[in-house]
């Protein structure tokens, strides 16, 4: 089964903080991604990678960054948090023309 | 624009009823489908897929799928839920070839007892 383990469960940072989501998954996709989950909108795609350092910007990439520098390892970075990103993050990778395989979430929460 | 839409956002049915969760989908060719669910503070497990072929698709937990294109839907359905099959169920849909998927905004299932 494919494994895709994101680092921390509950994340609890303050305005300003510089945070990094880590996730990494076992089964050598070539593609990874971010998504942020909020009640009533649904999954919105922050930023994909289909390589490593190789990213492309999602749908509401601002706030966000990203590195891939290993091909099983995506972390998403928030270079100074602000209240308007506590949200759930959720990972996922596939093989292209495969399904999404998704982590359990990191629910983040900025004071 | 391409979207999805699941047009209930909380349903509520009895142990032993069937179900039926909406999703249709709005896209300029036929894009990959895909039902995931979500129970409460975990990810998003897949349940099934369409990508061409057969269009009533079985997947997991004896739920399944019935692609229409005439009515650009792609409802999931169960004959018997469980009280186990409450969660929020996510209708997506990808254009193929492309990382672009789009996700509808979820339908809450309650199960009564």
């Amino acid at each position: 089964d494919v494994k895709v383990t994101q680092s921390s469960r509950y994340l609890v940072k303050r305005t300003g903080e510089k945070v990094f989501l880590e996730c990494v998954q076992d089964m050598d996709h070539e593609n990874m991604f971010w998504y942020r989950q909020d009640p009533g909108l649904g999954l919105r795609l922050i930023y994909f990678s289909y390589d490593v350092k190789m990213k492309e910007k999602g749908d509401i990439p601002e706030g966000y960054s990203v590195s891939r520098e290993k091909k099983e390892r995506f972390s998403l970075i928030l270079e100074s948090a602000s209240t308007n990103q506590t949200s759930m993050y959720l990972c996922a990778s596939n093989r292209q023309n495969s399904p999404l395989h998704f982590g359990n979430g990191t629910r983040l929460t900025v004071t | 624009a391409q979207s999805v839409t699941q047009p209930d956002i909380h349903i509520t049915v009895s142990e032993g009823a069937s179900l039926e969760l909406r999703c249709n989908y709005s896209y300029g060719a036929t894009p990959y489908l895909f039902w995931y669910v979500q129970s409460p503070g975990q990810g998003l497990q897949l349940l099934l897929k369409y990508f061409s072929g057969d269009t009533l698709v079985q997947g997991i937990k004896g739920f399944e799928a019935e692609f229409k294109r005439s009515q650009s839907s792609f409802n999931l359905r169960k004959p018997s839920v469980h009280w186990s099959d409450a969660a929020e169920y996510f209708c997506a849909a990808e254009t193929p070839g492309t990382y672009k998927y789009i996700f509808g905004t979820g339908t809450r299932l309650k199960v009564l007892a």
